[in-house]
Formats: structure tokens, C-alpha cells, sequence
């Protein structure tokens, strides 16, 4: 079974500034990483993954995580945050074979602050 | 591409009435479709896995006969909240699997932009 952790519900950032999502998980297999971000009233949008190769991945609109194997982490940072970045953003993973389920984080909720 | 919609967007509906939401795959084909309920400010729990052509996988504590599941076909699968109460008043999302040449992209799933039930 595989959990994943969320440690911070509410990250407030003023705009412009930097900000850094922290996601732990466990696993006792090897997983696929994601993160997702959710704006009010809507589904989920796919804001990026890990399968494999490069541990460094980054979306379109300026973030990027890191998988660390040792630390079992998947933070999700960007150097300068927009308003527009205000929104619910969700960890998850899944194993790299057989139960293809995604197990979810709590969430953070990422307010910007103009 | 991978584009998944819902349908109703929300609805409120009468306790003891059923109602029924759509998931479609509307670029793709999903063999295997997800059902998740959210509530307020939590995370996403998963209901159900849906596979097209078979019975539903229900996750432990989700009654299958208070919320059917039907996927007639590789593009749309149903849930029917059948005799609902308000404590099913939740947000529903579907999510789809997506498969390229018989190979899953990395179990990745593209989500539904939800369903809001209010039962009164």
C-alpha cells in the first residue's frame, strides 16, 4: 500500500515570492509520482509527473519537482508565484505496475497574497 | 487530447430521488474509469474502479448498491446515486485511464471537472 504526505494544509505567499509544496510518501513499491491542481469548483488538471529518467520535472507554467528517492519526497517549488496560481494542489502516486490506483495527498491550499 | 467531461456540472435534486452522472472520454478510449468523492476542503476518495464490459471494483465501505456503476463503453461511464440523502451531498469526479499501444502512460489519469450533488 503506498500513503503520501502533505504536512502543510494552508501555504499563504505573496506575490512574486517563492514557494515550495512539500510532499512525503511511502511505498513498498516503486511508484509514478504527480502532482495536481484543482481551482475552485473545477476537477483536477494534471500539473506534472515522474516515471522515470530525470529526477528534475517541470510544467508549462513555471513549476518544478524534484523526485528524491532517499527522502521518499516529490516537493513542488516555484521561484516566483503568480495570483493566478491560487488553487489546491495535490501529491499523489501510483504503483509502477499492477494496481494502477492513485493514492492522494490531503492537499495544500496555496493562497497568493497581491 | 485526453479531454474528460461530466455531465451535470451540478444538480439538486429531493431526498429518496436518484440521479445519475456521466463521465465521457471524449478524445480517447478508457478501458478502465475511476470514480472519486470529495468533500469540502478534503482530499479525493476513490469509490470505485469501473472497467468497461465488467462489474465494478468498489473500494472498502462504498456500498455498491446505493451508488451503480455502468460502463457500457470505452467512453462513458455512469454513476447512479440511487435514493439519495444529504449526507451524498458531495463532489463527484471521474477520472480515465489512458492507454497508447496497449501501454498505460505511466498510470496516469485524466480527471472529470466534477459533479456537484446537493441533495435537500
Amino acid at each position: 500500500a503506498q500513503s503520501v504526505t502533505q504536512l502543510d494544509s494552508q501555504v499563504p505567499v505573496f506575490e512574486e515570492a517563492p514557494v515550495e509544496l512539500r510532499c512525503n510518501y511511502s511505498s513498498s513499491v516503486s511508484v509514478y509520482l504527480f502532482w495536481y491542481v484543482q481551482y475552485p469548483n473545477q476537477g483536477l488538471q494534471l500539473l506534472l509527473k515522474y516515471l522515470s529518467g530525470s529526477t528534475l520535472v517541470e510544467s508549462i507554467n513555471g513549476f518544478e519537482a524534484e523526485f528524491n528517492k532517499s527522502q521518499t519526497s516529490f516537493h513542488l517549488r516555484k521561484p516566483s508565484v503568480h495570483i493566478s496560481d491560487t488553487a489546491e494542489y495535490f501529491c499523489a502516486v501510483s504503483p509502477t505496475f499492477g494496481n494502477e490506483k492513485l493514492t492522494f495527498g490531503t492537499g495544500t491550499r496555496l493562497t497568493i497574497i497581491p | 487530447g485526453a479531454v474528460v467531461s461530466q455531465h451535470p456540472s451540478w444538480v439538486i435534486c429531493k431526498s429518496g430521488t436518484s440521479v445519475k452522472i456521466e463521465c465521457r472520454s471524449l478524445d480517447f478510449q478508457a478501458t478502465t474509469m475511476f470514480w472519486y468523492r470529495q468533500f469540502p476542503k478534503q482530499s479525493l476518495m476513490l469509490m470505485a474502479t469501473s472497467n468497461e464490459g465488467s462489474k465494478a471494483t468498489y473500494e472498502q465501505g462504498v456500498e455498491k448498491d446505493k451508488f451503480l456503476i455502468n460502463h457500457a463503453s470505452l467512453t462513458l461511464s455512469t454513476l447512479t446515486v440511487t435514493s439519495a440523502h444529504p449526507e451524498d451531498s458531495s463532489f463527484y469526479i471521474c477520472s480515465a485511464r489512458v492507454w497508447s499501444s496497449g501501454r498505460n502512460l505511466g498510470n496516469e489519469q485524466f480527471f472529470g471537472p466534477g459533479t456537484r450533488l446537493t441533495v435537500l
